[in-house]
């Protein structure tokens, strides 16, 4: 079946422009996530939706980001007002499930990534 | 706080050879998963093995085996008959499942495996 899509897969912005990076999660996963991935940094957990519950936010690195689920499927994540460290790929993952208490595998599965440029 | 620590950030190995990949970690949580993923060129994620932490068994996937040693907090990938399309960035991860947090994972730096022909 079809993975995880991303869009677009590549973005060259200007310094203070708003952009916005689309995610499909695979049809039937609850959880959807956003992570950050920068030489810098490494990978970065940014926001996780799972099903209905408020989105858990911890790892916005400011109030610039924001991103918002629709119809617990499709997923877009907000940079307003870009800054140069923004530049990085931004990858979006999906699983099953998600409850509390249960480490199950519920792998994440990763999309290609939006890799971000910010002139 | 978790913390994931890979101490190699490049290896090689020759072809056909096994090679382990050393992930430790670091967390207070009884309940925890440990994952590790491959990074091609390409650059998308692929998941490649599971070790939950309750699990009495190192769990394997055809050519990946974990090595879990719970007590010394570590979580090796062994790669046996290493093949030329190993060649990639190769991540250990954890998820904490019994805090107040969310299920996200927290990645270590990566080890840059490179198979020689």
């Amino acid at each position: 079946g079809a993975g995880v899509s991303q869009s677009p897969s590549n973005k060259v912005t200007e310094k203070g422009k708003d952009v916005e990076l689309r995610c499909d999660p695979i049809s039937g996963h609850t959880a959807l996530y956003w992570y950050r991935q920068s030489l810098g940094q490494g990978l970065e957990f940014l926001i996780y939706f799972q099903g209905n519950s408020a989105p858990d936010k911890s790892g916005l690195p400011s109030d610039r980001f924001s991103a918002e689920r629709t119809g617990g499927s499709v997923s877009t994540l907000t940079i307003q007002r870009t800054q140069q460290e923004d530049s990085a790929v931004y990858l979006c993952a999906s699983s099953f499930g998600g409850e509390r208490g249960r480490p199950d595998s519920y792998e994440q599965y990763f999309g290609p990534g939006t890799r971000l440029t910010v002139t | 706080a978790q913390k994931i620590t890979q101490t190699q950030p490049g290896m090689f190995v020759q072809e056909k050879e096994a090679v382990t990949l050393d992930c430790t970690y670091d967390t207070s949580d009884p309940s925890y998963g440990l994952f590790w993923y491959k990074q091609p060129s390409s650059g998308e994620m692929i998941f490649l093995i599971y070790q939950g932490s309750y699990d009495q068994q190192n769990a394997t996937e055809g050519r990946y085996s974990l090595n879990f040693q719970k007590a010394r907090k570590s979580a090796n990938l062994v790669i046996s008959a290493s093949q030329l399309g190993d060649s990639a960035m190769y991540f250990c991860a954890m998820r904490d499942a019994s805090g107040a947090g969310s299920y996200q994972l927290t990645f270590g730096k990566g080890t840059k495996l490179s198979v020689i022909p």
